[in-house]
């Protein structure tokens, strides 16, 4: 079992659609979890942080976490084609490094 | 941008070569991770310094190794490269706080590795 899994995708969604994008974890003592977009050829750009259970919002972005179930989500309503990049989760334990998933490429089409 | 630079942006180099890849963290930060990054993959931690120090290793052969210096930038050094090593190179900074550190990294824009 991976550490930390994403479904590849491709994830395509509609432009104005709510894309749902999930993610899962295997080592509960996990304390911090992190959304990253990644636009083809560039390098990670941090999106979200999320600490609590529950959901947090910032924008156009929800980052939902359900540490019972291991699970962390990502909800970007109104998606825009500008959206169209690979979404990085990245969960954190107590040793200071950052575990990612292999990525969920979104394309969202005009 | 988030302030963390990287050096070179790209390179070629040949199986058995020895390489040197640079990284000055965001202002303020006083941490710095490395990381690399396979064609589809998510990255892989490879280590983590602190106050000049190593603190914390991934699964990386001890030929890649690595250095920070008194102003928090940093080096990773790869030696013998091999074919797998092909990769981008991903440096984050962040900043220790108290007894644990804060978690929040922000990367460079990485260093494109082809060995040839």
């Amino acid at each position: 079992q991976k550490e930390v899994e994403q479904n590849s995708g491709p994830l395509s969604v509609p432009e104005g659609a709510i894309a749902s994008l999930n993610c899962t974890y295997s080592d509960r003592g996990s304390q911090s979890f992190f959304w990253y977009r990644q636009y083809s050829g560039k390098s990670p750009e941090l999106i979200m942080f999320i600490y609590s259970n529950g959901d947090k919002e910032d924008g156009r972005f929800t980052a939902q976490l359900n540490k019972a179930s291991q699970y962390v989500s990502l909800l970007i309503r109104d998606s825009q084609p500008s959206d169209s990049a690979t979404y990085l989760c990245a969960v954190m334990g107590n040793t200071d490094k950052l575990i990612f998933g292999t990525g969920t490429r979104l394309q969202v089409f005009p | 941008e988030t302030g963390v630079t990287q050096s070179p942006t790209h390179l070629i180099k040949t199986r058995g070569q020895q390489v040197t890849l640079r990284c000055s963290s965001q202002s303020g930060h006083n941490t710095v991770s490395w990381y690399q990054q396979a064609l589809g993959q998510g990255p892989q931690f490879i280590f983590q310094y602190y106050r000049e120090e190593e603190n914390g290793r991934g699964n990386f052969p001890p030929r890649f190794s690595g250095l920070q210096f008194p102003n928090y930038s940093s080096e990773l050094n790869v030696n013998a490269l091999e074919l797998d090593d092909s990769a981008l190179y991903l440096c984050a900074s962040s900043v220790a706080g108290g007894r644990t550190f804060t978690d929040t990294q922000y990367f460079g824009p990485g260093t494109r590795l082809t060995v040839l």
